[in-house]
């Protein structure tokens, strides 16, 4: 099982962006995708997950409205995206794979993406 | 929302010596809790879900315990590799899941 996120990216605020995950050694469609919000020094934050199978997404009550996941089950690809950035959204985001669909804490998870919004 | 609180903040310690992290929900949780390792530069490790499972491939030093709203994390004779930050997290309720504030446990 590996997870593969996209690469880092430096944004201005009020710009868009998408962030993926590229999932492989599994059946993609068989497990829920999360995505976590790393602030160093301040911990981890859940905001969202979606089953690639019907792209059902949930979401943090702290986060919703102001990102988007979604999946494209062709190339077993998740993706967190914003349609206007904030320089509070500087962090790392991780994907993650729940482990099943009732035991829902993270096997695997991908190496990071870091997003720096700055002017 | 369910908040985790962990305690304490920061653990010095040696190579060697056995260490104990506390993990505390403001609401039951059952057994659906899970620890990771957290190390810089990397993404977190799964150590133990279920309260007390160790993960695939963890080390029988690391041991889970607890029920309810009160949960610890022990790893015994700490190696050098193990110098880390560990976070809890409830999966019982949700959304959303919640993470604790972490344990920095260093030399």
């Amino acid at each position: 099982v590996q997870l593969v996120q996209s690469g880092a990216e430096l944004k201005k605020p009020g710009e868009s962006l998408k962030i993926s995950c590229l999932a492989s050694g599994y059946t993609f469609n068989k497990y829920w995708i999360g995505w976590v919000r790393h602030l160093p020094g301040r911990g981890l934050q859940w905001m969202g997950m979606i089953d690639p199978g019907d792209s059902d997404a949930r979401y943090s009550p702290s986060f919703e409205g102001h990102v988007s996941i979604s999946a494209d089950r062709s190339i077993n690809t998740a993706y967190l995206q914003w349609s206007s950035l904030r320089a509070s959204d500087t962090a790392i985001y991780f994907c993650v794979r729940f482990a099943t669909m009732t035991r829902l804490f993270y096997d695997y998870w991908g190496q990071g993406s870091l997003v720096t919004v700055s002017s | 929302e369910i908040v985790m609180t962990q305690s304490p903040a920061t653990l010095s310690v040696s190579p060697g010596e056995r260490v104990a992290l506390s993990c505390r929900a403001s609401q039951s949780v059952s057994s659906d809790l899970a620890w990771y390792q957290h190390k810089p530069g990397q993404p977190p490790r799964l150590l133990v879900y279920g309260a007390s499972t160790r993960a695939t491939g963890i080390p029988a030093r690391f041991s889970g315990s607890g029920s309810g709203t009160e949960f610890t994390l022990t790893i015994n004779s700490l190696q050098s590799e193990d110098f880390a930050v560990y976070y809890c997290q409830q999966y019982h309720q949700w959304p959303p899941f919640t993470f604790g504030p972490g344990t920095t446990v260093d030399i």
